[in-house]
């Protein structure tokens, strides 16, 4: 089973500020099956980022995603107060399809 | 539009049997494969298995395999999430969503669509 490692577990920031959040792999994955969510609380998550760097409809392009092999970053250039919430990484190249524990990305 | 809609909240004791589902609408149903996450209370996403509507093909997480039955319906663009024996530690929340994927191996594009999710409560 691939594991992965999402750093920090909570990032305090403020709102136009830049986030960086990290996703590392136990072993290397195609960056076509790397994703990143985000999940607000008490909703469901929602895709923001696949194939490593491509943004999902309706993702503003402050959201970006790069890496590749078993280190993989979701950047979040300008903070909106709506993009606090906790970001997840998963990989699909491999069964089970894993996912990271999480970011939180919270409010300074 | 594009839609997964799962059944409602449930309330069960250890040890009843619970079936929850997730009812695609929008698409073509057989053209994605539809997933299943569990949240427990506080906690991350864990992935649970994956199925194709069109002919079943299941994949477990060795963490769920046997524990629970992923099935689908095609002709009512369902799938289902099931237990046998219901204990205190499935209690969560279920989320179904879907997923592109070439030759039942190459799984692309993420889950883009989820479902609002099923909370499962298991308490005597």
């Amino acid at each position: 089973e691939i594991v992965l490692t999402q750093s920090p577990g909570t990032l305090s920031l403020s709102p136009g500020e830049r986030a960086t959040l990290s996703c590392r792999l136990s072993q290397s994955v195609s960056s076509s099956y790397l994703a990143w969510y985000q999940q607000k609380l008490g909703q469901a998550p929602r895709l923001l980022i696949y194939g490593a760097s491509s943004r999902a409809t309706g993702i503003p392009d402050r959201f970006s995603g790069g890496g590749s092999g078993t280190d993989f970053t979701l950047t979040i250039s300008r903070l909106e107060p709506e993009d606090f919430a906790v970001y997840y990484c998963q990989q699909s190249e491999t069964s089970p399809h894993t996912f990271g524990q999480g970011t939180k990305l919270e409010i300074k | 539009e594009v839609q997964l809609v799962q059944s409602g909240a449930e309330v069960k004791k250890p040890g009843e049997s619970l079936k929850i589902s997730c009812k695609g609408s929008g698409y073509s149903f057989t053209n994605y494969w539809i997933g299943w996450v569990r949240q427990m209370p506080g906690k991350g996403l864990e992935w649970m298995g994956i199925i194709y509507p069109g002919d079943s093909d299941t994949r477990y997480s060795p963490s769920f395999q046997g524990q629970v039955t992923i099935s689908a319906d095609k002709s009512i663009s369902t799938a289902y999430l099931q237990w046998s024996s219901l204990k205190a530690s499935d209690t969560a929340t279920y989320y179904c969503a879907r997923q592109r994927a070439v030759a039942g191996t190459y799984f692309y594009n993420g889950l883009d669509v989820w479902g609002q999710g099923t909370t499962v409560t298991v308490s005597s």
